[in-house]
């Protein structure tokens, strides 16, 4: 396995449901993130995680919970979302230091809020 | 804190045509330089990316860009497009930090859509 891997790759889920999207990055990095790509808006970065712990939280709704319980695996829980949550979430990893802050991305989980 | 702009949100061109996509970015600090790609359904992945040295960077497939800190620009091209070029191409900066720490830092442009007809 390369690079970074997210599963599913589709979801589709009723706003009353609780699911949750898996990321693994197989690249030794120590710094994993979560963005949001909706249509026609910039990337929203809403996770930073490093050495495992939470260093950055861009204001996201509680109904969004991260989980990093190793540098390897960061876990995005979602709970009573909005069908405005509708979008592609994209994994990221890279270095916490050197690399010019370069960002590896994982092929995204496309959601789509009922 | 830095800020990019990418002047162009669609370029359409013809195959074979020469293509620029604009990025300036605006920083009090030194910065390093990147170009994403995105094809439909996927991700993004590095295109090129200038972090200190040569200023005219080159990717693997025919796309360079040029470091131009006078104009704090950092524009793609690409002397002649294939169908294949067709995505969304993203431009970021992310700050020169002294201590070496750099992650989370970097700063996205909104995008830009190269679509290439035949």
């Amino acid at each position: 396995e390369t690079g970074v891997t997210q599963t599913p790759r589709h979801l589709v889920m009723g706003m009353t449901n609780k699911k949750s999207l898996k990321c693994e990055q197989h690249l030794g990095h120590n710094a994993m993130y979560w963005y949001k790509q909706s249509a026609k808006k910039p990337l929203e970065l809403m996770f930073v995680y490093s050495l495992e712990e939470r260093v950055e939280n861009n204001s996201v709704p509680s109904r969004f919970s991260p989980e990093c319980p190793n540098s390897s695996h960061l876990f995005l829980h979602l709970h009573t979302l909005q069908p405005e949550d509708s979008a592609l979430y994209l994994c990221a990893s890279s270095r916490r230091i050197g690399g010019g802050g370069e960002l590896f991305f994982g092929e995204g989980s496309r959601l789509t809020v009922l | 804190a830095q800020s990019v702009t990418q002047l162009d949100s669609q370029v359409p061109v013809f195959e074979e045509a020469p293509v620029e996509l604009r990025c300036n970015y605006s920083s009090s600090v030194s910065v390093y330089l990147f170009w994403y790609v995105q094809y439909p359904n996927q991700g993004l992945q590095l295109l090129l990316k200038y972090l200190s040295g040569s200023t005219l960077v080159e990717s693997i497939n025919g796309f360079e860009a040029e470091f131009n800190k006078s104009q704090t620009s950092f524009h793609l091209r690409k002397p002649s497009v294939h169908i294949s070029d067709t995505a969304e191409y993203f431009c970021a900066v992310s700050r020169v930090s002294a201590g070496g720490t750099s992650y989370g830092k970097l700063t996205f442009g909104q995008g830009t859509i190269l679509t290439v007809h035949p």
